[in-house]
């Protein structure tokens, strides 16, 4: 049973346009965290969001919580190909690991 | 500063063969510490994690087993490895205050394939 699920799993888009990636899952986190991860590395992260409604902004990249604690969502504005890259969502269920959904695989063309 | 290391980055292994894949991090005392395996390019399935030496809780049952004989050591082992241990193996450790709001960094990773 997959506990984050997120949506799209693939997304292609051309450069300059705007995208939007959503993180489910029917339990209530503590926070969520957003990692994103380019080819043959390890994930990077991005943000972590606390508090339910919250929202945090990283230069184009928009994140925000869900008021329950149970989503999140990534809105990229404008994207550029340097975003490419699979976003991976993540949380916490026990005290000491970090569960991840699957991803969604972003492809940004010129 | 705090790094983490991950060895071998590239493994061929025939089936039914062991496996050994370390992992140490520097610059810091009893960290949390985890292997992740991700298949495809695909999300990250946790399969061990170690709050301490000694300690390792599983996540999955499989083929696969976890040690750590030293503070700042992660082994993820295996005494005959199947075609579906094929994956990315990543190490990784908590940052900060916590696992609800620190950061988990990530080794350069360990590709496996088992023909």
């Amino acid at each position: 049973t997959q506990l984050l699920e997120q949506s799209p799993q693939f997304l292609s888009i051309q450069e300059g346009e705007n995208l939007t990636v959503y993180c489910n899952s029917s339990s209530v986190f503590s926070s969520l965290q957003w990692y994103r991860q380019e080819p043959g590395e390890g994930p990077v992260l991005l943000v972590t969001v606390v508090t339910g409604g919250e929202v945090k902004k990283l230069k184009r990249l928009t994140f925000q919580f869900g008021d329950a604690r149970k989503d999140s969502s990534l809105h990229i504005t404008a994207a550029q190909p340097g975003d490419t890259g699979l976003y991976l969502c993540a949380g916490a269920v026990t005290g000491y690991a970090l569960n991840f959904g699957k991803g969604t695989s972003l492809l940004v063309t010129p | 500063s705090q790094t983490i290391h991950q060895w071998p980055a590239t493994l061929v292994q025939p089936v039914g063969s062991p496996l050994s894949l370390e992992c140490t991090v520097e610059g810091t005392s009893n960290p949390n510490l985890y292997w992740y395996r991700q298949a495809a390019g695909r999300g990250l399935q946790l399969l061990f994690y170690s709050v301490g030496i000694g300690q390792i809780s599983s996540e999955v049952p499989q083929n696969l087993s976890a040690s750590r004989p030293q503070d700042r050591q992660f082994i993820l082992s295996s005494k005959k490895l199947l075609l579906s241990d094929s994956g990315f193996y990543l190490c990784a450790w908590i940052v900060g205050a916590g696992l609800y709001t620190g950061e988990l960094f990530f080794g350069e990773g360990s590709r496996l394939t088992v023909l």
